[in-house]
């Protein structure tokens, strides 16, 4: 079975600081996604990353860098949290064809 | 922007009977690929069912089945026989351009005993 296991289920941060969001996927996936999960919104994609060292913009990128050194590993980061960026963040990994596995989630809180 | 909607945000269905969930999409692309995942409460999204837009019969998976209609861009999910298990959210998405999945707004179904 793919497993996808993110860094912390719930973390609460205040306004300003760093924020390392971290995913790691046990498959040897190519691909690797970070989402935001809002009510009514579904999920919208920040970024994704096709390989090591890659990385795609997604909808909504602003605020967000991504860090992919590692295949197995993706990183998202917040370089200056704000309130507007609580959210459910999910991360997912994907071969091909578009099958995506997802992460349990991380419920971020900005103060 | 290519979107995909599903017009229900909240279902629900008694345990034993069958319920449907709608989604429609309009990708204009050729080739795709459509998906139903599940969100159970405090719980990993997973996979429920996918259909490659080449393939003209429905997919099916245990209780979980869909009516794909191609010309009309619609792909609802069926679940039939429901359990108290299939309370989640269930998201519609579609996939194209090998890398771009699309989901809709969720719908929140709720199966009472």
């Amino acid at each position: 079975d793919v497993k996808v296991t993110q860094s912390s289920r719930y973390l609460v941060k205040r306004t300003g600081e760093k924020v390392f969001l971290e995913c790691v996927q046990d498959m040897d996936h190519e691909n690797m996604f970070w989402y935001r999960q809002d009510p009514g919104l579904g999920l919208r994609l920040i970024y994704f990353s096709y390989d090591v060292k890659m990385k795609e913009k997604g909808d909504i990128p602003e605020g967000y860098s991504v860090s992919r050194e590692k295949k197995e590993r993706f990183s998202l980061i917040l370089e200056s949290a704000s309130t507007n960026q609580t959210s459910m963040y999910l991360c997912a990994s994907s071969i091909n064809l578009g099958t995506q596995y997802f992460g349990p989630g991380t419920r971020l809180t900005v103060l | 922007a290519q979107t995909v909607t599903q017009s229900q945000p909240e279902m629900s269905v008694q345990e034993a009977e069958t319920v449907t969930l709608s989604c429609t999409y309009d990708t204009s692309e050729n080739n795709y690929y459509l998906f139903w995942y599940k969100q159970p409460p405090s719980r990993q999204m997973i996979l429920v069912i996918r259909q490659e837009a080449y393939k003209q019969q429905n997919a099916t998976e245990n209780r979980f089945s869909v009516n794909f209609q191609k010309a009309a861009k619609s792909f609802s999910l069926k679940i039939s026989d429901s359990q108290l298990g299939d309370t989640a959210m269930y998201f519609c998405a579609d996939f194209y351009n090998n890398n771009d999945m699309r989901f809709g707004a969720g719908t929140r179904l709720t199966v009472k005993p």
